[in-house]
């Protein structure tokens, strides 16, 4: 079975703060994702990476950037915390020939920036 | 962006009841997925169709391009089945961010 591992389920930070969410898959899969989630809004695509070093902006990367060193592991970093920030993060993966294929997502990160 | 739209939003159902959730896209798609989502957060891909029909035990979907709807059937629905139902559609053209999410169906099956 493809799992997708992140590294935290639930993290409070402060405002300001550096905060680092990796998550790792275990599937050889070319393309990473990273999704906010949060009421009333849906999934909504923050980056995604199609390979290493590669990456691309979705629909809301204002504060956030990226890091794929390395085939099975996509960084997303939240240069410094805000309170906005507050949502439940999932990353996903899925192979190459995607969106014709599946994503398998991991269990979610819920961020709570104070 | 394209927009993706779920009916209802939400819904409650006695045990045994037949649910069917509804997703309509504004312009043609190449393919469309359903994911189940259960509290706690984790997603699971239950389906991508273009075409058709697909069945998985009670769950069924079904899409139809040309009126550019898609619906998802549980049978026999049973309280397990309380999660968050959410279509995504794959608009043609679109690369890797070609994936529009509708909001999300919350469904609670009561015993």
């Amino acid at each position: 079975d493809v799992k997708v591992t992140q590294s935290s389920r639930y993290l409070v930070k402060r405002t300001g703060e550096k905060v680092f969410l990796e998550c790792v898959q275990d599937m050889d899969h070319e393309n990473m994702f990273w999704y906010r989630q949060d009421p009333g809004l849906g999934l909504r695509l923050i980056y995604f990476s199609y390979d290493v070093k590669m990456k691309e902006k979705g629909d809301i990367p204002e504060g956030y950037s990226v890091s794929r060193e390395k085939k099975e592991r996509f960084s997303l970093i939240l240069e410094s915390a805000s309170t906005n920030q507050t949502s439940m993060y999932l990353c996903a993966s899925s192979p190459s020939g995607f969106p014709s294929y599946e994503q398998y997502f991991g269990p979610g990160t819920r961020l709570t920036v104070t | 962006k394209n927009e993706v739209e779920q009916s209802p939003q939400n819904l409650t159902a006695q045990e045994g009841e037949f649910i069917t959730i509804n997703c309509s896209y504004s312009v043609g798609i190449s393919a469309l997925h359903w994911l189940q989502q259960h509290p706690g957060g984790g997603i699971v891909s239950l389906f991508m169709l273009s075409s058709g029909k697909k069945k998985h035990g009670r769950l069924i979907a079904t899409i139809n391009i040309q009126e550019k709807h898609s619906s998802l059937h549980i049978t026999a629905s049973h309280p397990r089945d309380s999660a968050v139902y959410i279509c995504a559609a794959v608009y043609s053209g679109g690369g890797a961010d070609g994936l529009t999410f509708g909001k999300g169906t919350h469904l609670i099956i009561q015993p």
